[in-house]
């Protein structure tokens, strides 16, 4: 059973620093990875999906890794800001079919980035 | 192209009653999920349908059901309602057969008082 792991669970950090997120997960037969951000009692934002067989993705400041082999993706943060205040929950889909293309998520890290 | 949508936003139910939730996916999706998110816990698998038909679930008693209609919208169903019912529901929505990922509503909040 695929279980995924999130450090820290909570972070927080002055304005304009820079930050890593971490993700590690049991079963490296992974399809792809999704992280997603969510705001307080909001829904998830997709931030970034990596499939498989990539080691990184970006968009903007954002920049998230996989490490298949060792189970792990990190998400980094580049001069982060107030409005990265949420939680970051990233999650592993098994497979593109069938009940493995459900989603397994982790357990979040809350960020709060202060003035 | 519009998202998923949820409806309500907000449902607020006494115990032992009936709450029904709706999503709609993004035009083009198949497969919807949907997911559990209770105060202080992770994301749980609920239901994922796919072409009309429920082909997974997760592990929660069968007073969970749902269906989903030929224009691949769902309707999560949630009986005999429990004081512990009280989440927020998630409805995701994916191409099952491409490489994309999961796209979520904004989620509906329910209440059990």
């Amino acid at each position: 059973k695929q279980e995924v792991t999130q450090i820290p669970a909570a972070l927080s950090v002055p304005e304009g620093e820079n930050l890593v997120l971490n993700c590690s997960f049991t079963d490296s037969a992974i399809y792809n990875l999704q992280w997603f951000r969510q705001d307080p009692g909001k829904g998830l934002t997709s931030l970034l999906l990596i499939q498989s067989s990539q080691r990184e993705q970006t968009s903007g400041r954002l920049n998230a890794s996989l490490d298949k082999s060792s189970g792990r993706s990190t998400l980094y943060i580049a001069a982060s800001q107030p409005g990265d205040s949420a939680t970051y929950l990233c999650a592993v889909r098994r497979g593109n079919t069938g009940t493995a293309s459900k989603l397994t998520f982790g357990t979040g890290t809350r960020l709060q980035v202060t003035l | 192209e519009a998202g998923v949508t949820q409806s309500p936003t907000h449902l607020i139910k006494t115990r032992g009653q009936q709450a029904t939730l709706r999503c709609s996916p993004i035009s083009g999706h198949t497969s919807v999920y949907w997911y559990q998110q209770a105060l202080g816990l992770g994301l749980q698998f609920l239901l994922w349908y796919d072409e009309g038909e429920e082909r997974n679930r997760g592990n929660f008693p069968p007073r969970f059901s749902g269906r989903q209609f030929p224009n691949y919208s769902s309707e999560l169903n949630v009986n005999a309602l429990e004081l512990e019912d009280s989440a927020l529901y998630l409805c995701a929505s994916s191409l099952d057969r491409r490489l994309y990922g999961y796209t979520f509503g904004s989620g509906t909040r329910l209440t059990v008082v």
